[in-house]
């Protein structure tokens, strides 16, 4: 079954520190994977997928086959990344699975 | 500016009334799906449908019903509302011709809190 798992359901921070987030998945074959984010009375909205291999507001994502990861990283962290974030994966169905979201909070 | 909108955006009800949460886009995608979110659970998919004459279950589909009026509209159906169905719904499309690199374009949201 597939499955996407977020450790932290809070991860707070400082402002200019480095940031990481966790994503974990299982699933049997190729997948693709995700990251959305929900700002503050915001609906989602993509924030990068790993087919691209994009830096995203400063954010990137690897995908990790052999520890099935797909955690998202930030050098310096600003107080506009605060917000709740989804790693999501889709499967041969063509549907997504998303994890259970962390909440970034990043401190003055 | 292409769109995905729900209505209503809040409603609160009593438990055992029927409920219909509607969803319209104007993105020209050919694929909608219903999602709730509730704390600590993140997303869970309730139905979806690839087309007009397709609708395919969730991973949470009981008490629930879809319809697809036309390829811009999905409604949701509560037939007898029970309060742990309260949650925000949210609703998505996406475009299978790939255009977007399958990325799914999401609703506003919709507050439902059953009493």
């Amino acid at each position: 079954a597939q499955r996407v798992t977020q450790p932290e359901k809070l991860l707070s921070v400082f402002k200019g520190a480095p940031v990481e987030l966790k994503c974990n998945y299982s699933y049997s074959g190729s997948p693709e994977l995700f990251w959305y984010v929900q700002y503050s009375r915001q609906r989602l909205q993509l924030l990068l997928r790993h087919i691209s291999r994009e830096s995203i507001k400063g954010f990137t994502a690897d995908l990790n086959k052999g520890e099935t990861s797909f955690h998202l990283k930030k050098p310096f962290a600003q107080e506009e990344d605060s917000a709740m974030y989804y790693c999501a994966l889709r499967n041969y169905g063509q549907n997504f699975v998303f994890g259970p979201g962390t909440r970034l909070s990043v401190l003055p | 500016d292409a769109d995905v909108t729900q209505t209503p955006r809040n409603r609160i009800t009593k438990t055992g009334k029927r409920i219909m949460l509607e969803c319209s886009q104007t993105k020209g995608h050919d694929r909608m799906y219903w999602y709730r979110q509730d704390p600590g659970l993140g997303l869970r998919l309730i139905y979806y449908s690839f087309d007009v004459k397709d609708i395919n279950k969730g991973e949470i589909s009981d008490g629930y019903s879809v319809s697809r009026q036309a390829q811009a509209k999905f409604s949701l159906s509560l037939e007898s509302a029970i309060p742990n169905q309260t949650a925000l719904y949210f609703c998505a499309t996406s475009d299978s011709s790939g255009g977007t690199h399958n990325e799914q374009f999401f609703g506003p949201g919709t507050r439902l809190t059953v009493l």
